[in-house]
């Protein structure tokens, strides 16, 4: 069966500006987390969707958002980008709360 | 939130040899999942395991939930084993908080 897509691979944005992540589950997955990766902080969650609501929050500013669509693929966007943003952001799905998440590869974003 | 410490930091090993990496965590878990980061960058969700003991080929994997502890056992280790174990207790359905996660680092 086809993994966890995640697009773009890479990214590259200029401080200010406004990015949109994409993350397609697994069939059959309907739940989707995402996470965000640095050197600093670790792995921290960020958001978790379950058939279009968000379910679960972390303790990130309001700049980041995310939705998910009726099909279960999710987006997160980050507004007004900080050199801070700089991180390997993350997708995480599972048929349901969780159990047995299987990661996609990540979206490398860099903030110049 | 709850806490989560893994041990050791770095381990280095000859192929062929066992590990044990243990993870501690401060409150009561409803979920908590064991995960290796490759060195590319992607995650393999080894085990799924609030309690009890599984195993996996090489690797087997304990939780003590009572003791707040779970263990990751990797017998005869292979240069593959290399990269970053991550342990993942959660107390709220999907939400996971991971640890700073052990290298490890397994030479030929």
């Amino acid at each position: 069966k086809a993994g966890v897509t995640q697009t773009p691979r890479y990214l590259i944005k200029t401080r200010g500006q406004q990015v949109t992540l994409s993350c397609s589950p697994i069939s059959g997955h309907r739940s989707v987390s995402w996470y965000q990766q640095t050197p600093g902080q670790g792995l921290q969650f960020l958001f978790e969707y379950f058939s279009e609501t968000q379910r679960n929050k972390g303790n990130f500013p309001g700049r980041f958002s995310g939705r998910q669509f009726s099909n279960s693929r999710s987006e997160m966007n980050v507004s007004t980008l900080e050199l801070g943003d700089s991180a390997l952001y993350l997708c995480a799905t599972s048929r349901d709360n969780g159990y047995g998440y299987t990661f996609g590869s990540g979206t490398r974003l860099t903030v110049v | 939130g709850i806490q989560v410490e893994q041990s050791p930091p770095d381990l280095i090993l000859q192929e062929g040899a066992n590990s044990t990496l243990r993870c501690n965590f401060s409150d009561s878990v409803n979920n908590l999942q064991w995960f290796h980061q490759n060195p590319w960058g992607q995650l393999i969700n080894l085990f799924y395991i609030p309690s009890g003991t599984k195993q996996n080929g090489r690797l087997s994997a304990t939780t003590v939930a009572t003791e707040r502890y779970s263990l990751l056992y990797i017998s005869s280790s292979q240069t593959t084993d290399s990269g970053v174990y991550f342990c993942a207790p959660g107390t709220s359905g999907s939400r996971l908080t991971f640890g700073e996660g052990t290298q490890l680092t397994v030479n030929p």
